[in-house]
């Protein structure tokens, strides 16, 4: 019931294409589902995060969809670019015990093709 | 943009050795944390602490685990008797509220 199941494990998609990634959860506890995007070598950068109280939330090219009755939620990358190519890691945690173990999908590894 | 602090960036053991992996987390946070990454496999929950005490752990963090906040800046993470299974990258992270920024991370690599 800990787990976010991710999806595709994979994507390549071509420059200003829209790439979309899913997530579901099954615990309904969770009440926070950021997006983490890593680069080799690196740390998971904080991308986007939503709440379930609403359904979207847009920043720049980067929108998250959130469907409370399926516990789904995905991230869509609007006019994908070369940079965008990285590793993207859904996650979501229930915030009530005021610190904040994530529990991570298994990461889409995204390939922008120019 | 304060960031959150990892040192070292790669460290090499021998099977069986103690190693100390240390972090220093954005000054104004309250909660601290450490994850493991095992090389294309995803990132994985260790330990979070808080107020001087370990809040929550995880399977993994057993024993041969232990989190230290030794001063006002440190926050650090020690394996004992380091095995190859502990070959992993370790990120630690940090936050105020809900959000969690991360370091880095250590690539430990056990020999």
């Amino acid at each position: 019931q800990q787990q976010v199941k991710q999806s595709p494990q994979s994507l390549i998609v071509q420059k200003g294409g829209i790439s979309i990634i899913n997530c579901a959860y099954e615990n309904t506890a969770f009440d926070y589902f950021p997006w983490y995007q890593q680069f080799p070598g690196k740390g998971p950068a904080l991308l986007i995060a939503i709440r379930p109280d609403v359904s979207e939330k847009k920043e720049g090219r980067f929108t998250i969809s959130f469907n409370k009755s399926a516990k789904q939620f995905s991230l869509h990358i609007m006019d994908s670019q070369p940079g965008d190519s990285a590793t993207y890691f859904c996650a979501a945690t229930s915030h009530s015990g005021g610190y904040n173990k994530l529990i991570f999908g298994a990461g889409t590894r995204l390939a922008v093709h120019p | 943009e304060p960031e959150v602090t990892q040192t070292p960036s790669h460290q090499v053991t021998q099977m069986g050795q103690e190693v100390i992996l240390r972090c220093v987390p954005i000054s104004n946070h309250l909660y601290f944390y450490w994850y493991r990454q095992i090389l294309g496999q995803k990132v994985e929950f260790l330990v979070s602490f808080y107020n001087n005490e370990i809040s929550e752990k995880s399977e993994i963090f057993d024993d041969q685990f232990s989190v230290e906040r030794p001063d006002g800046s440190n926050f650090t993470l020690k394996i004992r008797s380091t095995k190859l299974e502990d070959s992993a990258m370790y990120f630690c992270a940090s936050s105020r509220q809900i959000e969690a920024f991360f370091g880095q991370g250590t690539r430990l690599t056990v020999v």
